[in-house]
């Protein structure tokens, strides 16, 4: 089956730096999704891509999906205390069923 | 639109009983799902729904059931609680295929001991 993978697991970044996570998917994906998973929360929907090539921007976050619609890539810069938390990307696996990877934990030194 | 409604919060079971995990949204969403979140791992599809009466595995479906007889709910059964069992249970739902934008509950924290 489709296997999603990010990297790095762990974040770990100084107030005010830029840092950027990325996703990897082994099947071509229709879609990709971003999700934010506060520390205790629960993950909420950031944005999704579908064109190939495509980039979008949310503030500070930048998201960009592939030319080869395989890999996905999430960018932010002058990283604050409110970006902590677990960042999932997520591609459908046929219509029916979405699959994540294992996400990218950020911490904020302040 | 309270959304997507999970109960309990928290629950502690012992080995081996049983107990269900309550799941409802009230957006008319045809596509529900039950992810467990383990450190590490992710969110791991359980099981899915898309529709009413139509069910299916994902990844880690030993040890659980599920039913979806009306659209509102989809209710995640553990048979004989283990150990392994122990995680943080999420449902979700979407409105189309291809899962555009899913929608979580709040979770439930489970504990076997």
């Amino acid at each position: 089956g489709q296997q999603v993978m990010q990297i790095p697991q762990y974040q770990h970044v100084q107030e005010g730096e830029d840092f950027t996570t990325y996703c990897n998917s082994s099947t071509t994906l229709s879609n990709i999704q971003w999700y934010k998973q506060r520390p205790g929360g629960h993950p909420v929907f950031l944005i999704q891509l579908v064109k190939s090539g495509e980039v979008k921007k949310q503030k500070r976050l930048t998201f960009q999906f592939g030319e080869a619609k395989k890999n996905s890539s999430l960018h932010i810069t002058a990283t604050q205390t409110t970006d902590v938390g677990t960042y999932f990307c997520a591609g459908p696996e046929d219509d029916y069923k979405l699959s994540f990877g294992a996400g990218t934990t950020v911490t904020v030194r302040a | 639109n309270a959304g997507v409604t999970q109960t309990p919060k928290f629950q502690v079971l012992k080995t081996g009983q049983s107990m269900t995990l309550q799941c409802a949204q009230d957006m008319n969403h045809e596509y529900m799902s039950w992810y467990r979140q383990d450190p590490g791992m992710g969110l791991r599809l359980i099981h899915y729904s898309v529709g009413a009466g139509i069910t299916d595995q994902g990844e880690v479906p030993n040890g659980y059931n599920v039913s979806r007889s009306t659209t509102e709910d989809f209710p995640l059964r553990l048979l004989s609680a283990a150990p392994s069992q122990t995680s943080v249970y999420f449902c979700a739902s979407s409105y189309t295929r291809g899962w555009t934008e899913a929608f979580f509950g709040q979770g439930t924290r489970l504990t076997v001991v």
